[in-house]
């Protein structure tokens, strides 16, 4: 079956960094996704990798290794507004979108 | 970018009616249009994907006759919650797909409607 499997929750400290750990499994590949969703709010999109290697983009990072099904996203100098939760989601071979749980992130002062 | 509305953002409705949620890609054509819906808490589920012109696939569990998808053209589709009871009160997001130019292709989300059946 298809899985994705990210943690449900993370905390850190304002200004530090965090990096949010998602390991996949699907039917064929065809990329990885990560959105930030504000609670109430719809996801918005972060970042796509397809190819092994780190993705920088600001203060967030992603990284992605296909052949250990894993990928990070590193998020750097947090700010209080950095309080989210942040979705895995790996694009299958049909280019469906497989979502993970989600990891709830929360910024302490 | 691209933009993706949806309307209502919030809806109350008693319980036996029916709710239409529009979902309109505003700058682009989406060759695929996609529906989910969110619990607190937890992530999103997809209830259906729908491309213009044919049928909703529906994902497992879904009831096809009380979650009805048209896809009527490139640029909208609806989904109309019939006979909506309590525990129909959700998140319902749509997703709309372009082809972009590469390889991948993104999913542009709308805000998001919020149903709450009394």
């Amino acid at each position: 079956g298809q899985n994705i499997d990210q943690p449900t929750e993370m905390t850190a400290t304002e200004g530090a960094i965090v990096q949010i750990n998602c390991t996949y499994q699907t039917s064929g590949f065809n990329g990885l996704f990560w959105y930030q969703q504000h609670a109430g709010e719809a996801p918005t999109f972060l970042s796509y990798n397809v190819l092994d290697g780190l993705e920088e983009k600001g203060r967030f990072s992603s990284f992605l290794s296909r052949s250990k099904g894993y990928s990070y996203l590193l998020l750097k100098e947090l700010q209080m507004k950095d309080s989210a939760s942040y979705l895995c989601a790996a694009l299958d071979s049909n280019y469906q979108l497989i979502w993970g749980a989600g990891t709830k992130l929360i910024i302490k002062p | 970018g691209a933009v993706v509305s949806q309307h209502p953002s919030w809806v109350i409705c008693k319980s036996g009616t029916s709710v239409k949620i529009e979902c309109r890609s505003l700058d682009f054509q989406a060759t695929t249009m996609f529906w989910y819906r969110q619990f607190p808490k937890q992530s999103l589920m997809l209830m259906a994907t729908s491309n213009e012109g044919s049928k909703a696939t529906y994902e497992q569990g879904v009831e096809k006759d009380k979650f009805l998808i048209n896809h009527a053209s490139l640029t909208l589709s609806t989904l109309t919650v019939t006979s909506a009871h309590p525990e129909d009160s959700s998140f319902y997001i749509c997703s709309a797909r372009a082809r972009t130019s590469g390889d991948f292709y993104e999913q542009y989300f709308g805000p998001g409607t919020r149903l709450t059946v009394t």
